[in-house]
């Protein structure tokens, strides 16, 4: 079984320009997160989607970051335009829909299950 | 806000020395907790996780992890580390009803042959 993939590996641009990112989950897994890490810092969470509703986009830094997940496949992580601060690792990670409304914490049980990570350089 | 603490940022161990990692998290309901390693030029694997039942957790490659929900910890313990052990560990805990993983700032683990 294929793990996650994540697309490119390294990407590096100027300030002010464009970047997308994709991410490939792991078939089946209805839950996609996308994470960053910036040097020296930890890994943050950026959001979550099911299939393609996002569930929660708490993370997300400012509207110059905009995730798509369309047909609840791939999931694609634009920014426009970047910033030098933007410069870090971005992690996509997937996991199973253990999700069951009746319970309590509709998350618990979930593994979540991370792709290589894609190294953004903003110069 | 949750919140996960690792204690140590750089630890230098020889070969054959026994390891324990620190974790403490803040959040006052179940939670999920996890420890992931990232080895040199590689993507973060999982060692172990802990979701309910016996707090002492064992993983891959000999590590485990104990829980102690009255001390908001879950800290990670391999009797005997190996060169191959150098990685870096992040300790990482899930909470209420979300499914995000809050992580600590990870911990550089070097192993001395």
């Amino acid at each position: 079984e294929a793990g996650v993939t994540q697309f490119p590996s390294h990407s590096v641009i100027e300030k002010g320009q464009t970047v997308t990112l994709r991410c490939d989950p792991i078939s089946g897994h209805d839950n996609l997160y996308w994470y960053r890490r910036v040097m020296g810092k930890e890994i943050k969470f950026l959001l979550h989607f099911v299939k393609e509703s996002k569930q929660d986009e708490s993370g997300m830094p400012n509207n110059r970051f905009l995730a798509e997940r369309t047909g609840g496949t791939y999931s694609t992580l634009k920014v426009q335009p970047a910033e030098l601060e933007d410069s870090g690792v971005y992690f996509c990670a997937s996991s199973q829909a253990r999700f069951a409304a009746w319970r309590e914490d509709p998350y618990s049980y979930n593994e979540q299950f991370f792709g290589p990570g894609t190294r953004l350089t903003v110069l | 806000a949750q919140s996960v603490s690792q204690h140590n940022h750089h630890v230098i161990l020889s070969e054959a020395a026994s390891l324990e990692l620190g974790c403490n998290y803040s959040y006052g309901g179940t939670v999920n907790l996890f420890w992931y390693v990232q080895y040199p030029g590689q993507h973060l694997q999982l060692l172990l996780k802990y979701f309910s039942g016996d707090p002492l957790v064992k993983g891959i490659k000999g590590f485990e992890a104990e829980f102690i929900k009255s001390k908001f910890s879950f800290n990670l313990r391999k009797p005997s580390v190996q060169w191959s052990d150098t990685a870096e560990y992040f300790c990482a805990v899930r909470g209420g009803n979300t499914g995000k993983l809050i992580f600590g700032q990870g911990t550089t683990l070097q192993v001395k042959p």
